[in-house]
């Protein structure tokens, strides 16, 4: 089975400040990894994702991720928070073993706030 | 490249009554999935289709919720008779035809229909 978990429900950040999302997830298999993002009354709109290859994946908006496979984590990390950066942040996972589905599950989400 | 469309954007609706929530998926778009969002929840998949035929539909509440995608292209998710639990917004997605590689494929994700049942 595969799941995500995402163990923070809100995080501040100050505008201009680095900001980190915390994303763990539990495979039987080698993972595909995804974020994504949700602006109040929105879909989810893609970020980036990690199939394979260099451990850091940049992706859209500045934001980029570090696969850890020995800590089973996928953060979300940007340089410099800015306030439209404010948004709901999710992580997603799908799991590559024999058996595995192509359906990601989503964690519960991180809710991004950034302070000017 | 025209989005993931969905309606009606917003329902409210008294518990016992029917609801029915329509997706067109991206064209070309093989697979179509309904999530449903709770607040403060992520989405859970209700039902997967590639084409006109359904791949998963393990989590949808069978005795009351169902859904079709006759032809392969739009779909229709339909609730009769609501509950209480079932306010949320319910998302469309859509993706390139599953299979191979293809578990890397995103997900394209419509607006979402927010229902709430009174």
């Amino acid at each position: 089975a595969q799941s995500v978990a995402q163990p923070e429900d809100q995080v501040n950040v100050a505008e201009g400040n680095p900001l980190t999302v915390k994303c763990t997830y539990s495979v039987s298999g080698n993972p595909y990894l995804f974020w994504y993002v949700q602006y109040p009354n929105r879909g989810l709109q893609f970020l980036l994702k990690y199939i394979t290859g260099d451990n850091l994946v940049k992706g859209s908006y500045g934001f980029e991720a570090e696969f850890n496979k020995s800590q089973t984590s996928f953060h979300l990390k940007k340089p410099s928070a800015l306030v439209s950066d404010s948004a709901l942040y999710f992580c997603a996972v799908r799991d590559l073993s024999s058996g595995g589905s192509y359906i990601p599950t989503f964690g519960r989400g991180t809710s991004l706030i950034v302070h000017p | 490249e025209a989005g993931v469309a969905q309606s009606p954007r917003y329902k409210i609706i008294e518990k016992r009554q029917s609801v029915a929530f329509w997706c067109n998926p991206i064209s070309g778009h093989a697979t179509l999935y309904w999530y449903q969002q709770i607040l403060g929840q992520g989405p859970k998949l209700l039902i997967q289709f590639q084409n006109n035929g359904v791949v998963d539909d393990s989590q949808l509440p069978k005795d009351r919720f169902s859904a079709e995608r006759l032809k392969g292209v739009d779909s229709t998710l339909k609730i009769q008779p609501a509950k209480l639990e079932d306010s949320a917004v319910y998302l469309c997605a859509s993706s390139p035809k599953q299979g191979g590689s293809s578990g890397a494929n995103v997900l394209t994700f419509g607006a979402g229909s927010r229902l709430t049942v009174l």
